[in-house]
């Protein structure tokens, strides 16, 4: 199985901050990288997928970047709204798994 | 509006049996890939299992492989989840997710999820 690490597990930020959340996949997956968010009592919303491509309807603030096994979230300058738990997943092989998750908090 | 929603969730004893449904609207579920995603209380995301359009392949977790079966039903729109020889591990919000080809096997649709309680 293709093991995903988040780091880091947690952040406190405040409004309008720059914030950069990395994800590590223990082999090579290409592109096959997306990034969800998740707010308390909710579903996961698909933030980024193939590594750099925002969802439709998603701010131009969330960007994604990286190939291979190394990759990397941010969001140029966190509004209220942001404040949620960030999970990254690779989508190259069965099992399709998920990084720990990076809370991302109020400062 | 394309949605998928989960339904079946519940209080059961250790050991017991749930069957658990997801239902999509505006799409038709059996033409995608579909998943099956947990999320223990206040933990992350566990992949579950996934169902292939067109294909009886069925692929699941370790963690659940002989104890939950996946099936289909075309006529509903809809696919199940049956758990059973639950354990108190097996607890939390079972998501069903919609994957898409087009952003590289990305899951672009997500249910709101039903909750599981396994407990005596």
């Amino acid at each position: 199985d293709i093991q995903m690490t988040q780091s880091p597990l947690s952040l406190s930020a405040s409004v309008g901050d720059r914030v950069t959340i990395t994800c590590r996949a223990s082999q090579r997956i290409s592109y096959y990288l997306n990034w969800y968010q998740q707010k308390p009592g909710k579903a996961p919303k698909l933030l980024i997928y193939a590594a750099s491509s925002l969802q439709s309807g998603v701010p131009s603030r969330f960007s994604g970047s990286g190939s291979g096994t190394d990759f990397t979230l941010v969001i140029s300058s966190l509004q209220p709204e942001d404040f949620a738990t960030y999970f990254c997943q690779q989508s190259y092989g069965i099992p399709r798994t998920f990084g720990q998750g990076t809370r991302v908090e109020i400062k | 509006e394309v949605q998928l929603m989960e339904s079946g969730g519940g209080l059961v004893n250790p050991g017991g049996s749930l069957r658990l449904s997801c239902a999509a609207s505006g799409f038709t579920l059996s033409t995608y890939s579909i998943h099956w995603v947990r999320q223990a209380p206040g933990k992350g995301l566990e992949w579950v299992s996934s169902t292939i359009p067109s294909s009886d392949d069925i692929d699941y977790a370790d963690s659940v492989k002989g104890r939950f079966t996946v099936s289909r039903d075309h006529a509903t729109n809809s696919q199940s989840l049956q758990l059973n020889s639950l354990r108190a591990e097996d607890s939390g919000v079972y998501f069903c997710a919609r994957e898409s080809y087009g952003r590289l096997y990305a899951f672009d649709v997500w249910g709101q999820g039903t909750m599981v309680t396994v407990s005596s």
